[in-house]
């Protein structure tokens, strides 16, 4: 079956250190895409892509890095410079087409030891 | 810029009918979309308008008016498992990205 996973499902962040979080789709999409959610708030757009080794700043990309090597994969780094990261992180996928959804992965919650 | 607006909770009991209302403001329309999310799941699409009027799916049901820039969802014959937050989303035209509300928690009692 197709899908999107997201791996790890909780990942723990020391202060000062780097983290990764793993998406990757077997829905042969073009479009994928990283939010971030809080607690009783809405998803927020962190970085998205549209095409491989492409990708946009979404609305708050500070202290996030991504990459798209592969059409695959997408996966997001929370760095340091990432004061508050403690929140639930999901990665979609979509084709173009504007009445196609966006499918999501599981998530992946991230915590500040 | 781009921005929804939807209430932010909703209660309801067994069996009933609600209505969850979103409004949008936006630069170019493209369509508004309903996704469901469980506490502590993933959202799941639930519904897409990109004309006029009301389309059914089951128990659920969506409406659009590009006029009035409003849509809502309406779910019928409540069930406890829909318990979730609703969110209404709009599609950016210019960058393919999905602009969501900030979500409706529905809590159906017994």
């Amino acid at each position: 079956d197709g899908g999107i996973t997201q791996s790890p499902k909780y990942l723990f962040r020391k202060e000062g250190q780097n983290v990764t979080l793993s998406c990757e789709q077997n829905l042969n999409h073009d479009a994928m895409y990283w939010y971030r959610q809080d607690p009783g708030q809405g998803l927020r757009l962190i970085y998205y892509s549209q095409i491989v080794n492409d990708f946009q700043k979404g609305d708050i990309a500070e202290g996030y890095s991504v990459s798209r090597e592969k059409k695959e994969s997408f996966p997001l780094t929370v760095t340091s410079a990432q004061k508050n990261p403690t929140a639930f992180y999901l990665c979609a996928s979509s084709t173009a087409r504007e009445d196609q959804p966006q499918h999501f992965g599981d998530g992946t919650r991230l915590s500040i030891l | 810029g781009q921005s929804l607006e939807q209430p932010s909770e909703v209660t309801a009991v067994e069996g009933a009918i609600v209505q969850i209302n979103c409004t949008y403001q936006t630069s170019g329309f493209y369509g508004l979309s309903w996704y469901q999310q469980h506490d502590g799941g993933a959202p799941t699409f639930l519904s897409y308008n990109a004309l006029d009027g009301l389309e059914e799916t089951g128990r659920f049901s969506s409406f659009l008016s590009r006029s009035d820039s409003y849509g809502y969802l309406l779910l019928q014959e409540l069930q406890m498992k829909d318990s979730a937050s609703y969110f209404c989303a709009v599609r950016d035209g210019a960058t393919n990205k999905l602009i969501f509300g900030t979500g409706t928690l529905l809590a159906v009692q017994p």
